[in-house]
């Protein structure tokens, strides 16, 4: 089964501490990305990565951080620096060339405690 | 910068009724527009792609078109069934950057 998954489906964070939202896919696409999703709002980016070892900035990349160690995962991290992390976050990739269409995972649903 | 409104934000429509869903972007500099399905906790899924030289796409039910020089974009949705209930995401990709810019979306409900 070729696809993006992401996990946990759901995650609770205290104030305070950081967690990893991870993102792993088998498609063999080079581009990935991470939104962050409100309510009644259109997605926001917050990282992008056309190729492992290198990302670039989104219009809200305050309080996160990635990496790109290999081509398949683009984990995320939300750090105690980010105010008001509670969203559903998607993650998303895509192949250089081709048609341009962005595949997304089922998402992961951030609550703050 | 690039902005992406859709309206209308909800439709309630009867099942079998042709229905129309708007997109407007303010930078006509596009390099493809997009648009999406999402069902409520779900991530998104691909409908149809529309590159800046095209002037529409078609995929079974759905067509959308691309006005650029008036920076607007249609989803026509034919036939209408209780499953096409969700919400529809327009998103435009600008010439020269790597980025999706989103519209809010249309909450699509269609009664049975």
């Amino acid at each position: 089964d070729g696809g993006i998954t992401q996990s946990p489906k759901y995650l609770f964070r205290k104030e305070g501490q950081n967690v990893t939202l991870s993102c792993e896919q088998n498609l063999n696409h080079d581009a990935m990305y991470w939104y962050r999703q409100d309510p009644g709002q259109g997605l926001r980016l917050i990282y992008y990565s056309q190729i492992v070892n290198d990302f670039q900035k989104g219009d809200i990349a305050e309080g996160y951080s990635v990496s790109r160690e290999k081509k398949e995962s683009f984990p995320l991290t939300v750090t105690s620096a980010q105010k008001n992390p509670t969203a559903f976050y998607l993650c998303a990739s895509r192949p250089q060339g081709g048609t341009d269409t962005q595949y997304f995972g089922p998402g992961t649903r951030l609550t703050v405690l | 910068k690039q902005e992406v409104t859709q309206i209308p934000a909800a439709l309630s429509v009867p099942e079998g009724e042709n229905l129309v869903l708007n997109c407007s972007f303010t930078d006509s500099a596009i390099y493809n527009l997009q648009w999406f399905r999402q069902d409520p906790g779900k991530g998104l899924t691909s409908l149809l792609l529309i590159q800046s030289s095209q002037r529409e796409q078609t995929s079974g039910r759905l067509n959308a078109s691309l006005d650029k020089s008036s920076g607007r974009s249609t989803l026509y949705i034919a036939a209408s069934q209780p499953g096409d209930s969700a919400t529809y995401l327009c998103a435009v990709r600008s010439s020269g950057s790597e980025k999706l810019v989103f519209g809010k979306g249309t909450k699509l409900t269609v009664n049975p």
